[in-house]
């Protein structure tokens, strides 16, 4: 049974920091995703990794993978307020369905 | 592209009564159609997964009698929740996926029951 495991829960920052979230799978997997997820909206797509070493960043956010230690993580840097939200990394089964199980999210909250 | 449009937004229902909610594929064809829920401030939780033109499968504890779940074309599917009640309130979002989509998700519905 794929389990994924993603930490802290809670993240509050101040702007202009850095830091780093971790999601954590148990069984192989060839893709995970990673969303935002704003209060009453649904989820966002940020970034969809399906390669080991695979890197992508887009403005103050960069996702790795690294498959081998079934892990991936979100990296912030200088963080800014707009940033709040919650993120939510997504991993797929590998049996091809399309089918995901998502990390348990970590709620981020930049304050200014 | 890859836009999946679910509507309503937000509903309110009465206990009781019924309320279906509609997930449509605009720019791709969806064969499966993932269903979850959400409650507040929780991740999200897998009800069923359908499949165009046959029966959807359930995640265990799901009821498929008060759930019901139809994907009669490639661009549509939807869920009814039958005989709502408070405990049914909830975020309900639907995914679409297809050949070479599988990550977007509709905009969500409000469900509330009173």
């Amino acid at each position: 049974e794929l389990k994924v495991e993603q930490n802290p829960l809670f993240l509050s920052m101040q702007e202009g920091k850095n830091y780093t979230i971790y999601c954590n799978y148990s069984t192989t997997s060839d893709r995970l995703y990673w969303y935002r997820q704003d209060p009453g909206k649904s989820l966002e797509s940020l970034f969809v990794l399906l390669s080991n070493g695979a890197v992508k960043q887009e403005g103050r956010l960069m996702a790795s993978l690294d498959t081998k230690a079934r892990l991936s993580t979100l990296h912030i840097t200088a963080a800014v307020h707009d940033l709040s939200a919650t993120y939510f990394c997504a991993v797929a089964l590998p049996s091809g369905t399309y089918k995901y199980i998502f990390g348990t999210g970590t709620r981020l909250k930049v304050l200014a | 592209g890859a836009v999946v449009s679910q509507h309503p937004s937000r509903v309110i229902c009465k206990s009781g009564t019924s309320v279906k909610i509609e997930c449509r594929s605009l720019d791709f064809q969806a064969t499966t159609m993932f269903w979850y829920r959400q409650f507040p401030k929780q991740s999200l939780m897998l009800m069923a997964t359908s499949n165009e033109g046959s029966k959807a499968t359930y995640e265990q504890g799901v009821e498929k009698d008060k759930f019901l779940i139809n994907h009669a074309s490639l661009t549509l599917s939807t869920l009814t929740v039958t005989s709502a009640h408070p405990e049914d309130s909830s975020f309900y979002i639907c995914r679409g996926a297809g050949a070479n989509y599988g990550y977007t998700f509709g905009s969500g519905t409000r469900l509330t029951v009173v």
